[in-house]
Formats: structure tokens, C-alpha cells, sequence
């Protein structure tokens, strides 16, 4: 059974620019859900999506937004970058309250 | 809104040493999840507890969830230098429309 996949590993970009980075979930789990990660403030709740609605939402300005697709994949977007939106990006998919991430965008604003 | 507190939040050990790491919240919850990440992956679910008292056994590490289902600790037995990562605490906040929070993490160093 194939894990959670996201896409690109890496990334790369200048200040004022804008991202999209992609989560395919594991087949079967609706639920998908995106967390922020940086060395200072751990694990951040972004915000949840299910069978493409968003169900939850963390206290992240309106620059980061996301949607689901009828297969379940899910993106997330951030326009005009900051320095301070560097961080590891996790995506989460699950079916009940266990969570399973994949290894994450590592994106770099510079 | 519910918070879930870790300690310690740093721990350097010796390979062979026994160690425990706490997850602490003044709130119930119904389950508590215990996640294991390396550097520049993903966390990795190792273990959800349920009942209250509740302890489950992963070869050298132990999970207890305590009576009330307000804490939860994590003991490891003789560290081994592939223990090395970042542990996680995480539990489903209902108040929060049921999003999973998460500890801050204790970061684990063991050392050969």
C-alpha cells in the first residue's frame, strides 16, 4: 500500500513569489491535512480537508490556502512569499484519528 | 483549546541508558498518538493509546497512557543510537473541530 506522496521534495524561491506544493493521500483516506514545521514553533496546523471541503483551519494569514480534488489530492498554495514562510511543509492524510505524513517540502524563501 | 506540553524538550544520552519522555495536558483525551521523526522526513506513527491506564510494548519502548487520559509517557529501555530523532505527542482537539495537535517534540541524541 502506498504512503503519503508529496511533491517537489525541495524548493527554492525568491521573496514575493508564489508556491503550490502537492499531497497525494494514501487510497482511501479522505482527510487530508497540512502542518508547517520550523525549528522555533514545532508543528503547526495549517489546516484539513475533507472529501474537498475544508473542515479545519489554523491561524495562518490568508496568504497560505489550499483545496481537494475529487481523488482526494490535495495542494497548497502561498503567494507572495516571506523569509519567514521557509519551513518544512507535512502533509498528513488519515481515516479516523491516526495520522500518517509524508516526508515533506522543504521550502526555502530567499 | 487543548495543549499538549512536553518534557524534556532536549535529551543527550549514553547507548544503553534508559530514558522517559512526558506528554502532559490539564485537558481529557480520548486518544493520544506517539510519533517518531528523523531530520528532513516526516513524523512516523509509532503507537495510539486509548484506555485510560492503557500500557502497549514496542519492543524497548514502552507507551502509558495515564488513568485519566490527560498524560502520557514514553520509556525507552537500553538507547541505541538509531532511537536518535524527534518524538512527538499528538492528540485530537474536539474543541478545535477535531484537528490533531500536536507536543512540541523532545529531541533525542543518543550518543555511542
Amino acid at each position: 500500500k502506498a504512503g503519503v506522496t508529496q511533491t517537489p521534495r525541495y524548493l527554492i524561491k525568491t521573496r514575493g513569489q508564489q508556491v503550490t506544493l502537492s499531497c497525494s493521500p494514501i487510497s482511501g483516506h479522505r482527510s487530508v491535512s497540512w502542518y508547517q514545521q520550523t525549528p522555533g514553533q514545532g508543528l503547526q496546523f495549517l489546516f484539513e480537508y475533507f472529501s474537498e471541503t475544508q473542515r479545519n483551519k489554523g491561524n495562518f494569514p490568508g496568504r497560505f490556502s489550499g483545496r481537494q480534488f475529487s481523488n482526494s489530492r490535495s495542494e497548497m498554495n502561498v503567494s507572495t512569499l516571506e523569509l519567514g514562510d521557509s519551513a518544512l511543509y507535512l502533509c498528513a492524510s488519515s481515516r479516523g484519528t491516526e495520522a500518517f505524513f509524508g516526508q515533506g517540502t522543504r521550502l526555502t524563501v530567499v | 483549546t487543548q495543549l499538549l506540553e512536553q518534557s524534556p524538550q532536549f535529551l543527550s544520552i549514553q547507548e544503553g541508558e534508559n530514558l522517559t519522555v512526558y506528554c502532559n495536558s490539564s485537558s481529557v483525551f480520548s486518544s493520544l498518538q506517539w510519533y517518531r521523526q528523523e531530520p528532513g522526513e516526516g513524523p512516523v506513527l509509532l503507537v495510539t493509546v486509548v484506555t485510560g491506564g492503557e500500557v502497549k510494548k514496542l519492543k524497548r519502548l514502552t507507551f502509558q497512557f495515564g488513568d485519566a487520559r490527560k498524560d502520557s509517557s514514553l520509556h525507552i529501555t537500553a538507547a541505541q543510537t538509531g532511537d536518535t530523532g524527534l518524538y512527538l505527542c499528538a492528540g485530537t482537539d474536539y474543541n478545535q473541530g477535531g484537528k490533531l495537535i500536536f507536543g512540541q517534540g523532545t529531541e533525542l541524541s543518543v550518543k555511542p
